[in-house]
């Protein structure tokens, strides 16, 4: 298995581009996670999605960042438009039982704006 | 979750045991301690996790106390590639996948 895939593996943007993250679960792993980390708030759940839904938003900081998931193999995080502060490590995460807290993790996108 | 508290760093020689100990004292009943690593530049890689029993793998040992108010991580014998920073965490139940990350413990293996 290849684990948790994400890209970019480096993103740098300008101050008000867009920026989309990619993650392809695990394959079977039906729980779908995006944390954020930065060195002043450490790792922070942004948001989680259960068999492609959305389950709890609640931790996106705001209206600038969506997530969605297509399919099963596949989800994104975008933020529109990006700022200096959304400077972070984003790691997605996958899991096939909940009540299991077993998170696989991806290697995470470095994301600079400049 | 309940709240952990682990030492901010910890030392240890390689090939000697290391031992991380972690307090989690109003963690409730249905609640896991689940420890983590996070290798630098990596993303968080689960370890173990435990609710009452004492647990093995093939990473490491986790021993709970009877009273479940303290754990402690043991790596058997500890190698330069296990230098990362060690999370421990008690969730469970209703937490839904909610783990929360700490500052958790920076263990460096001296040669």
């Amino acid at each position: 298995d290849a684990g948790v895939i994400q890209s970019p593996r480096h993103e740098v943007t300008e101050m008000g581009q867009e920026v989309t993250l990619r993650c392809k679960p695990i394959s079977g792993h039906d729980y779908l996670f995006w944390y954020r980390q930065t060195m002043m708030r450490g790792l922070e759940l942004l948001i989680y999605f259960n068999n492609n839904v959305p389950i709890d938003d609640s931790g996106m900081p705001e209206d600038r960042f969506s997530a969605k998931m297509p399919n099963a193999s596949f989800s994104t995080l975008k933020i529109q438009p990006s700022e200096p502060r959304d400077s972070a490590v984003y790691f997605c995460a996958s899991s096939f039982v909940l009540h299991d807290e077993k998170l696989f993790f991806g290697s995470g996108t470095q994301l600079s704006v400049l | 979750d309940a709240k952990t508290t682990q030492p901010p760093s910890m030392d240890c020689a390689e090939g000697r045991a290391a031992n991380l100990p972690c307090n989690h004292s109003t963690i409730s009943g249905n609640e896991y301690v689940y420890w983590y690593r996070q290798i630098h530049s990596q993303g968080p890689q689960y370890i173990i996790h435990g609710l009452k029993n004492n647990e093995t793998n093939e990473m490491a040992s986790l021993i709970i106390t009877e009273d479940r108010k303290s754990s402690t991580l043991i790596l058997p014998h500890a190698t330069l590639r296990d230098t990362a920073v060690y999370y421990c965490i008690a969730a469970g139940g209703t937490s839904y996948g909610k783990l929360t990350f700490g500052q958790g413990t920076i263990l460096t293996v001296h040669p």
